[in-house]
């Protein structure tokens, strides 16, 4: 069973550009969450698609919006990026929308933003 | 908004020695997962809580969920240097969709 990808791994963009994150969900997973983590410190919530919905979000501003295609890919695109906004964005599967199932996660794309 | 602060933040021990990790909330959660991020890398499920005061072995690492599940720790026994890494503590509500971090606690283990 394939794992979570994450694309690019690496990625450095200029203040108020746009980027977009990609991600491959593990075999069998439905839903996929996205967090984004400072350095050295605990991954923090943006939202969550299940089934190609939007399925909770956290504190982030509008500009952070996402996508979840039929084979349950997605994406994560920021406009008007900020200096804040460098970061490793994780993106993490499960099955299930609202069960507590373990999460698997991509090894995140690094985004600076000078 | 759900809160879990991790102690302490950063950990460094010599191998062999003992360790504990505690993960604390003024919230309840229905269930509590421990994982391990090393640099570069995605946090890796270590293990999953879900009854108050459970408590799991994994070899060397014991788990531990608060009775009245708002707190849990991880206890590691004769650390080795593989041990190394981010360990974060994670909490599902139940009612809400996503699963709340909490603020890490880095462990370096030397020899």
């Amino acid at each position: 069973e394939t794992g979570v990808t994450q694309s690019p791994t690496h990625l450095i963009k200029t203040r108020g550009q746009q980027v977009t994150l990609r991600c491959s969900s593990q075999s069998g997973h439905n839903t996929v969450s996205w967090y984004q983590q400072a350095l050295g410190q605990g991954p923090q919530f943006i939202f969550q698609y299940y089934r190609e919905e939007e399925n909770g979000r956290g504190n982030f501003p509008p500009r952070f919006s996402g996508l979840q295609f039929p084979n349950y890919s997605s994406e994560l695109n920021v406009n008007a990026l900020e200096l804040d906004d460098s970061a490793l964005y994780l993106c993490a599967s499960s099955a299930g929308g609202l069960v507590a199932s373990g999460y698997t996660f991509g090894s995140g794309t690094r985004l600076t933003v000078v | 908004t759900q809160l879990l602060e991790q102690s302490p933040q950063f950990l460094s021990i010599q191998e062999g020695e003992n360790l504990t990790v505690y993960c604390n909330s003024s919230s309840v959660f229905s269930s509590l997962q421990w994982y391990r991020q090393e640099p570069g890398e995605g946090p890796v499920l270590l293990v999953t809580v879900v009854t108050g005061g459970e408590v799991k072995k994994l070899k060397r690492l014991t788990f531990q969920f608060g009775d009245a599940r708002k707190d849990s720790s991880l206890h590691i026994t004769a650390a080795q240097p593989g041990d190394t890494g981010l360990y974060l503590c994670a909490g599902w509500a139940g009612t809400a969709s996503k699963l709340t971090f909490g603020t890490g606690t880095r462990l370096q283990v030397t020899l």
